[in-house]
């Protein structure tokens, strides 16, 4: 069946450094891939997403590519800040109908 | 503009129980999603409400049942609770059923003893 899964946390950085964090997908067709975020205590949040191959999508300085021939859709920023201490779950929409599979989810903890 | 509200923010109930959780999604959506959380996971699909009908749904057991009313807010039903129903329940909510985009609410946290 269709399912996510992300790179076990927690992912502890020193300010300023690169992040990745891994997502591969299984789905037939074509997803809809997404990135959220959730900050303590608050709920989720759509960082960003992709509809098809190729796509890049981009937010706050986070991106992502969808690449179908890898099944990915790794996440990256090129300079962490504290303030991006999260829980980031990576999700498909298998059949574009809203229906969001998760990922387990990745804690990112940034240290000044 | 208001965005996706869930009450209540908390709860508390025994096993056994049935419990009942509410979510107004933002305004100019018209359809709503359920997930549960459990502590340390992502979110799993429950079912999805639209123009008062259940849409589609995850694989949860009839315990878990849903309205949605003409003014597109949604309740969620959990009747017979077992411990293993402790989990953060988060409604999500749209405009269409194949929207691509949804907006989730801060969860209830239900706590089953």
């Amino acid at each position: 069946g269709d399912s996510v899964t992300q790179m076990e946390g927690p992912v502890t950085l020193s300010e300023e450094a690169f992040l990745t964090i891994n997502c591969t997908y299984t789905a037939t067709g074509y997803p809809s891939l997404f990135w959220y975020v959730q900050y303590p205590g608050e709920g989720l949040q759509l960082l960003l997403k992709a509809t098809k191959a190729d796509d890049k999508g981009s937010n706050k300085g986070f991106e992502a590519t969808y690449r179908k021939e890898t099944t990915s859709f790794h996440l990256e920023k090129g300079s962490v800040q504290v303030s991006d201490s999260a829980v980031y779950f990576c999700a498909l929409d298998p059949s574009n109908t809203g229906k969001l599979i998760f990922g387990q989810g990745t804690t990112l903890q940034v240290k000044p | 503009d208001a965005g996706v509200t869930q009450s209540p923010t908390h709860l508390i109930k025994t096993r056994g129980q049935q419990v009942t959780l509410r979510c107004s999604p933002k305004s100019g959506h018209d359809t709503v999603s359920w997930y549960q959380q459990a502590l340390g996971q992502g979110p799993q699909f429950i079912f999805q409400y639209y123009e008062e009908e259940e849409r589609q749904r995850g694989n949860f057991p009839d315990r878990f049942s849903g309205h949605q009313f003409p003014n597109y807010s949604s309740e969620l039903n959990v009747n017979a609770l077992l411990l293993g129903d402790s989990a953060l329940y988060l409604c999500a909510s749209g405009f269409g059923p194949g929207q691509e985009t949804q907006y989730f609410g801060p969860g209830t946290r239900l706590l089953v003893l």
